[in-house]
């Protein structure tokens, strides 16, 4: 089955950019889909079709998606954006077509 | 306003049954696929069903499949999950999710099925 790699964690201090990324195998010729959870709270989509933004979604969310890698960006970084992050992409490759989120990554603001 | 309210969750012995529903509200729930994700403590987001929105076409994940079945009732604007069969492994959060292409457009809250004795 298609596997989705995140780092476990990343580390930023407010006002600079955060970048979690999202690897998987040629994962640049699907769309990819990013959400952002924090602590007790329900998903919430931030970023889909590898760079579009949901309606009320500040702009310094960001993504982009080439080859073997998926970025999410999140530029001038608040503390409000301290939460879980997972990536997520549909694979047809595997004979078991299904849904794939990563791992996901804990956006942690110093 | 979109609203998904998940309930049915609760504890259950391993080996027992449980059945989630998802009230829909605030748009043509006939109209999307509906999805249900779980999330065990502490743990990621890990993909279960999938209904069609007319509920023609079901899809399982390979943890689930022949245990649950997913299901929906468009007159009632409801989406159920039935799971029987259940292992301690399936304790989690189970999110009721509006999907809209390829992705969860929308997210319920979420309802806590725990698989103990």
């Amino acid at each position: 089955s298609y596997v989705l790699t995140q780092p476990p964690s990343v580390s930023v201090a407010p006002g600079q950019t955060a970048r979690i990324t999202c690897g998987g195998n040629n994962i640049g010729s699907k769309s990819v889909h990013w959400y952002q959870q924090k602590p007790g709270q329900a998903p919430v989509l931030v970023v889909y079709d590898d760079s579009d933004r949901p309606s009320g979604i500040p702009e310094r969310f960001s993504g982009s998606n080439s080859g073997n890698t998926a970025t999410l960006t999140i530029s001038r970084v608040e503390a409000g954006d301290e939460a879980d992050y997972y990536c997520q992409v549909w694979d047809s490759s595997s004979d078991h077509p299904g849904w794939v989120f990563g791992g996901g990554t804990k956006l942690t603001v110093l | 306003e979109v609203q998904l309210v998940e309930s049915g969750g609760g504890l259950v012995q391993p080996g027992g049954s449980l059945r989630l529903s998802c009230s829909a509200s605030g748009f043509t729930f006939s109209s999307y696929a509906m999805h249900w994700v779980r999330q065990a403590p502490g743990k990621g987001l890990e993909y279960v069903s999938a209904i069609s929105s007319n509920g023609g076409s079901t899809y399982y994940a390979d943890s689930v499949k022949g245990r649950f079945t997913i299901s929906r009732d468009n007159s009632k604007n409801t989406l159920y999950l039935q799971m029987s069969s259940l292992r301690a492994e399936d304790t989690a959060v189970y999110y009721c999710v509006k999907w809209w292409g390829g992705y969860g457009a929308y997210w319920g809250q979420g309802t806590l099925v725990t698989v103990s004795s």
